[in-house]
This record gives structure tokens, sequence and C-alpha cells, in this order.
């Protein structure tokens, strides 16, 4: 079975651009989260997804924004980037929110550097 | 609202010692625990889950953790650690009902020495 999966692996962008990142669930899973892992503060809670829809997002500001697609695999997108946007980004997808108890199941991770 | 305070951010230990990382929690409401690690340049992966019943959960590679509700408290131990331990442990609760949102501490370095 495979696992979740996250493209690219690595991204390299400067100041201003947008970065593209991308996440496919495990089958059967149709929630999916994104969490922020910049060195030294542990994982930031980024968005979350069920079912198409956003349920709930972090402390962010809105040029953090995503979505979910009908296949449950989710698309993260950050505009107007800025240094303080290098990171690791966490993809993780879980079950239904009906049967879930908050066990995610990660993926490897996108690597934005931001110049 | 919930909050994970993992006390520690770097654990140095030789090779068959002992291992504690500890991990307290605050909430309002019941929670679930889990216990995740990093290998470097990998994501998180489940290490151990405590939902209900027995207080002490066991991982497959001889790691325990044990709830305990009066300390808000869920640390994890080893009785001997091995070079392959070297990781990053990251502590994470999730309400037990209504938002599935879980909440991580900012980790601890497990630093296993020959």
């Amino acid at each position: 079975e495979a696992g979740v999966t996250q493209s690219p692996t690595h991204l390299i962008k400067t100041r201003g651009q947008q970065a593209t990142l991308r996440c496919s669930p495990i089958s059967g899973h149709t929630s999916v989260y994104w969490y922020q892992q910049a060195l030294g503060l542990g994982l930031q809670f980024l968005l979350w997804y069920d079912e198409g829809e956003e349920r709930n997002r972090g402390n962010f500001p809105p040029r953090f924004s995503g979505r979910q697609f009908p296949n449950y695999s989710s698309e993260l997108n950050v505009n107007a980037l800025e240094l303080e946007d290098s990171a690791l980004y966490l993809c993780a997808s879980s079950f239904a929110s009906g049967t879930n108890t908050g066990e995610l199941f990660f993926g490897e991770g996108s690597r934005l550097t931001v110049l | 609202a919930q909050s994970v305070t993992q006390l520690d951010s770097q654990v140095p230990v030789f090779e068959e010692a002992p291992v504690e990382l500890r991990c307290n929690y605050s909430s309002s409401v019941s929670v679930y625990l889990f216990w995740y690690v990093q290998y470097p340049n990998q994501g998180l992966q489940l290490l151990l889950k405590y939902l209900s019943g027995s207080t002490l959960v066991e991982s497959i590679n001889g790691f325990e953790a044990e709830f305990n509700k009066s300390q808000t408290s869920f640390h994890l131990r080893k009785p001997s650690v091995h070079i392959s331990d070297t990781a990053e442990y990251f502590c994470a609760v999730t309400p037990s009902g209504g938002s599935y949102i879980p909440t991580f501490g900012r980790g601890t370095s497990l630093i296993v020495h020959p």
C-alpha cells in the first residue's frame, strides 16, 4: 500500500514568488493536514481538509492557502514568498473525521527554500 | 485549546543506556496521546499511541510510554538505546471529541553516542 506522497521534494524560490506543493493521501483516507516545520519551532498546523472542504486553518496569513480535490489529493499554495517561509512542509492524511483519533500518516515533506 | 511541552530540546545518551523523553500537556478535555519519530530527511512515523485502556503502551522496537492523567504527562522511555534510535521525537495530543487537529510539541532530539 502506497504511503502519503508529496511533491516536489525540494523547491527553491525567490522572495515574492509563489510556491505550489502537492500531496496524495493514503488510499481510503479523506482527511489531509498540512504542517510547517521550521527550524527549532516544531510542527505548526497550517490547514485541515476533509471531504473536499477546508475544516480549519492555523494562525498563518491568508497568503497560505490550499484546496482538496475530489480524489482527496491536496495542494498548498504560498503566495508572495518571504524568507521566513523557508521550511519543511509536511502533509499528513487520516481517516474521515467521524472515525478519526488524530493519528496521522505523514509524507516525507517538501523542503521549500526562499532566497 | 491544547498545548504540549517537551521539556528537553536535546538528550544525549550513550548506547545501551536507558533514556526518558519527557512530555507534558495541557487540555480542558480528554485527549488522545501520541509519540512520533522523525529520522533525518524523512517525515514523521507513529511510534506509539494512547487512546484508552491500559495507561502503559509499548512500541514494537522497545519504547514505552505511560499516560499519567493526574500529572498530565506522557513520558517516553526505553531501557537500552541503540545508535539507530538517534532521531527527533515528537509528542502530540488530539482532543478525543470534536476537532481532530493534533497539537505537537517542539520535539526532542535524541542523540545516541557509541
